[in-house]
């Protein structure tokens, strides 16, 4: 088992452009987040999705859009980068045995984005 | 919204000695969780609390829920350099159905 993969791992755009950051997991999870991780703000909910076909919104959903394609991935897709992105962006899967609330997230690896 | 508040930011500890962190959040949680997050990784899974006052123990590290469910806290004894790296807590609201992680604490550990 793999746990949660992104890719990439880290990315330098300059201001305007767009690019697509891809997380997978292999756990038959039904829950996957995406997250930023900015320096003494610990993770910021940027995206989630709670079953595959749906998603929303978290705490700071402006400038990004997710896509759930399947089960396994989950992608977050910058349109016209900004340098107030520039951050870690952490993907994370949860199960739901045992009930939606009272499980752990897994975490990948991270994608670390400059926007220049 | 639910806020999630961590103290210290930071805690310089020396090898050896104990150290206590603090959660509190704004609203009344159904469960906290505590993840792991080493210089340059990806935050990993430490516990859950799911009752009020619940206290659990993983080897040097002590979690205690409070009777009110709206803080917590992670006491570490006889420090160790791997004990290294930033703490979260993160905290479930009853009504909600995602985790709101709080700012985190810095550990490090003077040899």
């Amino acid at each position: 088992n793999a746990g949660v993969t992104q890719t990439p791992k880290f990315q330098v755009l300059k201001t305007g452009q767009s690019m697509t950051l891809q997380c997978a997991q292999d756990m038959n999870h039904n829950s996957m987040y995406w997250y930023r991780q900015d320096p003494g703000m610990g993770l910021r909910l940027i995206y989630y999705s709670a079953s595959e076909g749906t998603t929303d919104k978290g705490e700071v959903p402006n400038g990004y859009n997710v896509s759930r394609l399947n089960k396994r991935e989950f992608s977050l897709r910058l349109e016209s980068a900004a340098p107030s992105q520039t951050s870690v962006y952490f993907c994370a899967s949860k199960s739901e045995r045992g009930g939606f609330f009272y499980n752990e997230q897994f975490f990948g690896p991270g994608t670390r984005l400059t926007v220049l | 919204g639910q806020q999630v508040m961590q103290i210290p930011q930071y805690q310089h500890v020396q090898e050896g000695e104990d150290f206590t962190t603090y959660c509190n959040s704004s609203t009344t949680l159904s469960n906290i969780q505590w993840y792991k997050q080493r210089p340059g990784g990806h935050p990993v899974f430490l516990i859950q609390l799911v009752k009020s006052g619940e206290v659990k123990k993983q080897k040097r590290l002590t979690f205690q829920f409070g009777e009110a469910k709206k803080n917590s806290s992670l006491h570490i004894t006889a420090t160790q350099t791997t004990d290294v790296g930033t703490y979260f807590c993160a905290g479930f609201k009853a009504a909600g159905n995602k985790l709101t992680f709080g700012g985190g604490t810095r550990v490090l550990v003077k040899p």
